[in-house]
């Protein structure tokens, strides 16, 4: 079993650029789940989906927009790449969003913007 | 407001026993996780506590109490292999995650 899979694994983007960054798991989760993880600061929400057909935001949503067409993909889109969104980004998810349910996360996609 | 404290770094020697505390402020609690990550992995699922008091798996606990807004991790019997951060996070009154800067854990032989 696969898991959580994201691509790509890293990617250097000009400035103003759009991008997605995919990610797929095959666990039938209900919840999914982005982060970014920056030097020095903990993991920071950006968008979650708790089923198929809904998204809310998170802690910092600005600059980024997701979609969750079917239970397996949530993709996170970038319209204009900025400079400070140079992170790793996480995919993650989870049986349902609440309670005792552990997140499972994917390996992560180092992005750089110039 | 929401906050979540933990060191930054710790150094402990392979064979001895480490506690990471973590420390917390919210007013809505659903839990509180325990993850590993080592360096430039995804992070892991330790443990979960949502009651007071400690849970134990093989050689690692975690303790909570909630009166307190405090958690601790205890690593026993530490191996080389245990050495990476170690991130605490509690799920606020949205089902959502609060993490906290995670804790570098260095093991020396």
């Amino acid at each position: 079993t696969a898991g959580i899979t994201q691509a790509p694994t890293s990617q250097i983007l000009a400035a103003g650029r759009s991008m997605t960054l995919r990610c797929t798991q095959d666990m039938r989760h209900n919840a999914m789940y982005w982060y970014r993880q920056d030097l020095g600061l903990g993991l920071r929400l950006i968008h979650y989906s708790n089923t198929a057909g809904t998204t809310g935001k998170g802690e910092v949503p600005d600059g980024y927009s997701v979609s969750r067409a079917n239970t397996d993909d949530f993709p996170l889109t970038l319209a204009s790449a900025v400079p400070s969104q140079t992170s790793v980004y996480f995919c993650a998810s989870s049986l349902t969003s609440g309670g005792h349910n552990e997140q499972f996360f994917g390996p992560g996609t180092r992005l750089t913007v110039l | 407001g929401q906050n979540i404290d933990q060191p930054t770094e710790m150094t402990a020697t392979e064979g001895a026993i480490v506690q990471i505390n973590c420390t917390y402020q919210t007013s809505g609690f659903n839990g509180l996780f325990w993850y590993q990550q080592h360096a430039g992995e995804a992070p892991t699922f330790l443990s979960y506590n949502v009651l007071d008091g400690l849970e134990e798996k093989g050689r690692f606990s975690s303790f909570l109490s909630r009166s307190k807004g405090y958690s601790y991790l205890l690593l026993k019997e530490l191996q080389m292999k245990d050495s990476a951060s170690y991130l605490c996070a509690f799920m606020d009154s949205n089902y959502q995650l609060i993490w906290g800067a995670g804790t570098k854990l260095i093991i020396k032989p």
